[in-house]
């Protein structure tokens, strides 16, 4: 298994261009979500699917939209990205979310500046 | 706990020695806490968990306590090595909510 896949590694982009990363788990998981992460903070949760075609809002949705077709796939889009969008984004993924300590596992990131 | 700011909490010890990193959580609701390690580069790695209704719970070269009387989290780290140089997490969770990350603390272990 190749467990969380993210795409790109890296990326620039100017002030009000659009984009998508690419998130995908080849485990089956039912639970996936998207976190940045920046300087000296924590893991902010963006947004959530708890299955495919359920979607929900974390604590930090706005300027972010995601879509959940497949049970695979949770790719997260940035509609006009702002300077305040850089950060470094991680996918996750989990068997459910649920009362039992199933873990989530994390891709390697996406590195995202925003000029 | 956490500190205000930009700056990680930090914590250096020799290679060696025992480590110990806290966490302070929020929710007395949360039914279970899990420690992640993140390395340089890379996304959070699971380490350890422990369910709320435990205090202690062991795994190999590291303990996780649980203080829910002032919702305190441990993470001990035995022999501490080079390898262990990484920012490590608490998280909580449980029921129907999302788990919740602290900001961390940065570990470095000087050979």
């Amino acid at each position: 298994n190749a467990g969380v896949t993210q795409t790109p590694k890296f990326q620039v982009l100017k002030t009000g261009q659009s984009m998508t990363l690419q998130c995908a788990q080849d485990m089956n998981h039912e639970y996936m979500s998207w976190y940045r992460q920046d300087p000296g903070m924590g893991l902010r949760l963006i947004h959530y699917s708890v299955g495919a075609g359920i979607t929900d809002q974390g604590e930090v949705p706005n300027g972010y939209n995601v879509s959940r077709s497949t049970t695979e796939d949770f790719p997260l889009r940035l509609l006009s990205a702002a300077p305040s969008q850089t950060s470094v984004y991680f996918c996750a993924s989990s068997p459910r979310l649920a009362t039992s300590t199933d873990t989530q596992y994390f891709g390697p990131g996406t590195r995202l500046t925003v000029l | 706990g956490e500190s205000v700011g930009l700056h990680l909490p930090t914590l250096s010890v020799q290679e060696g020695d025992n480590s110990i990193i806290n966490c302070a959580y929020s929710n007395s609701a949360s039914d279970y806490f899990i420690w992640y390690k993140q390395e340089s580069g890379k996304g959070p790695q699971f380490i350890i968990d422990i369910r709320s209704n435990m205090d202690k719970r062991q795994g190999q070269r590291v303990t996780v306590l649980l203080n829910k009387t002032v919702k305190h989290l441990s993470l001990q780290i035995a022999a501490t090595q080079p390898g262990d140089s990484a920012v490590y997490f608490c998280a909580e969770g449980g029921g129907s909510y999302i788990p919740t990350f602290g900001r961390g603390t940065s570990l470095i272990v000087h050979p």
